[in-house]
């Protein structure tokens, strides 16, 4: 059974740094690209970024909005991906769900962390 | 890379049939055969229904279909259920290399 699981979240203040991990399970993690969608309060999903696989390279995309901010790597053989959030700001403020990346979509979703930026 | 363009919300009585298009462009929707639709429930996470513009997961009942027309897709819920009313987002792979989501449709079962 595949299954995501996500840490790190809390409260932060803007400026501040958090980072999320996505402990996976279920699949062979390297053989997959995995996501980071977040969800503000009453709004719609944003992809944040996702990270390829060992054979795509492991390279990354990120959406404009935290492009330079945000930095997503995996640790393969820990099956463990991360999403490392520098600078956050007040419009952060997300419920950020881990997924994996399949047949041109999202299959298999966490159930998400809370990450609330204020002073 | 805008988002797709969703109906805000589409209801519907039980039994019958309601249609949520997803309107994107010839970079995104209307591109690829890679547009998904999924269902949120309150306080969840989403759950893929639909994936390849028409295919269903193992387990996802056959009252959820798909297709695709141009640059717009859609997702028709038969039979409509109490269960179904959610939230329903489609999602599309872009000739970006990267993926956009709809703007949500709230499903409202009268």
């Amino acid at each position: 059974e595949v299954q995501l699981v996500e840490s790190g979240g809390g409260l932060v203040q803007p400026g501040r740094s958090l980072r999320l991990s996505c402990t996976a399970s279920g699949f062979t993690f390297g053989d997959y690209a995995m996501s980071w969608v977040r969800q503000a309060p009453g709004k719609g999903l944003e992809l944040v970024g996702f990270i390829r696989s060992r054979t795509y390279g492991g390279t990354t995309e990120y959406a404009a909005s935290v492009k330079g901010r945000f930095t997503i790597s995996r640790d393969n053989s820990k099956s463990i991906a991360y999403l490392q959030m520098n600078n956050l700001k007040t419009e952060d403020t997300a419920v950020y769900f881990c997924t994996r990346v399949a047949a041109g979509g999202f299959d298999y979703w966490g159930q998400g962390t809370l990450v609330t930026v204020s002073s | 890379q805008s988002a797709l363009t969703q109906p805000a919300s589409v209801s519907g009585s039980p039994g019958q049939s309601i249609t949520i298009s997803c309107t994107g462009t010839s970079s995104d929707v209307g591109g690829y055969n890679y547009v998904s639709w999924y269902q949120q429930h309150p306080g969840k996470a989403p759950k893929r229904m639909i994936y390849e513009v028409s295919n269903r997961p193992s387990g996802v009942s056959n009252r959820f279909s798909g297709s695709k027309s141009g640059n717009t897709a859609s997702l028709t819920i038969s039979g409509l259920q109490a269960e179904d009313e959610a939230d329903y987002y489609c999602s599309s792979y872009t000739s970006s290399n990267t993926y956009v989501f709809g703007t949500g449709t709230k499903v409202t079962v009268l």
